[in-house]
């Protein structure tokens, strides 16, 4: 049961363009949120992350919001460059049998064109 | 250069065999885990260390084993019982238990 959702595999974006990513989550008890970023044949990298006592987070060009009532999150990136485009993946945790175990999102491809 | 190197980068297994994928940090972390990603999936935390000599299941345990000897390595052997081993598996590790974690490439795992 997929409690993350990423439901646009992939988005294109013209260079100096604000991308948007879009992130559903079901279990109520999740606290704690990460944007990973991935590269084709490397590993994610951890990109920002936000706490449930927050609604919005920054750095440089990167934003996430949260909307706890919606079990919603985005990440915004302004201006988009071209090096963004990857794949990425939301993830969430909450304390649980796993511990604070990471539930990932299958993943939104972000496509930056010149 | 700190990091998490994971080795080989490709992997082949025959019918039966067991297979066993390489973890090694240099980063002086604490905590080691392992994933796995199918095609147009998240990934799904396969086993977890706290620390040196511990480890505990993850969501899809089944058919795998780890073990932990030294800080910095964390193997990861895929059983003849995993009947379905084919998938990307990725190696992360961090500071303390749960906190921010950091990858290494992966490990691309096929069924000859």
């Amino acid at each position: 049961d997929q409690q993350v959702k990423q439901n646009s595999p992939s988005l294109s974006v013209q260079e100096g363009r604000i991308s948007i990513l879009n992130c559903d989550y079901t279990n109520s008890m999740f606290d704690y949120f990460l944007w990973y970023k991935k590269y084709p044949a490397e590993g994610p990298t951890f990109l920002i992350s936000i706490s449930s006592i927050k609604d919005k987070n920054e750095d440089g060009r990167f934003t996430v919001f949260l909307n706890k009532s919606a079990k919603h999150l985005s990440l915004h990136i302004v201006p988009s460059q071209p090096g963004d485009s990857a794949v990425y993946f939301c993830a969430a945790s909450a304390n649980s049998n796993s511990g604070y175990a990471l539930n990932f999102g299958k993943g939104t491809s972000l496509l930056v064109t010149p | 250069d700190g990091g998490i190197t994971q080795s080989p980068k490709y992997l082949f297994r025959k019918e039966g065999q067991n297979v066993t994928l390489s973890c090694e940090q240099n980063l002086n972390h604490d905590a080691m885990y392992w994933y796995r990603q199918d095609p147009g999936q998240g990934l799904r935390l396969i086993y977890y260390s706290q620390i040196v000599n511990d480890f505990q299941k993850g969501d899809i345990a089944e058919g795998y084993s780890v073990s932990r000897e030294k800080k910095e390595s964390f193997p990861l052997t895929v059983t003849s019982a995993q009947k379905n081993p084919t998938a990307f598996y990725l190696c992360a590790s961090s500071t303390v238990l749960w906190d921010i974690q950091y990858f290494g490439a992966g490990t691309r795992l096929s069924v000859l």
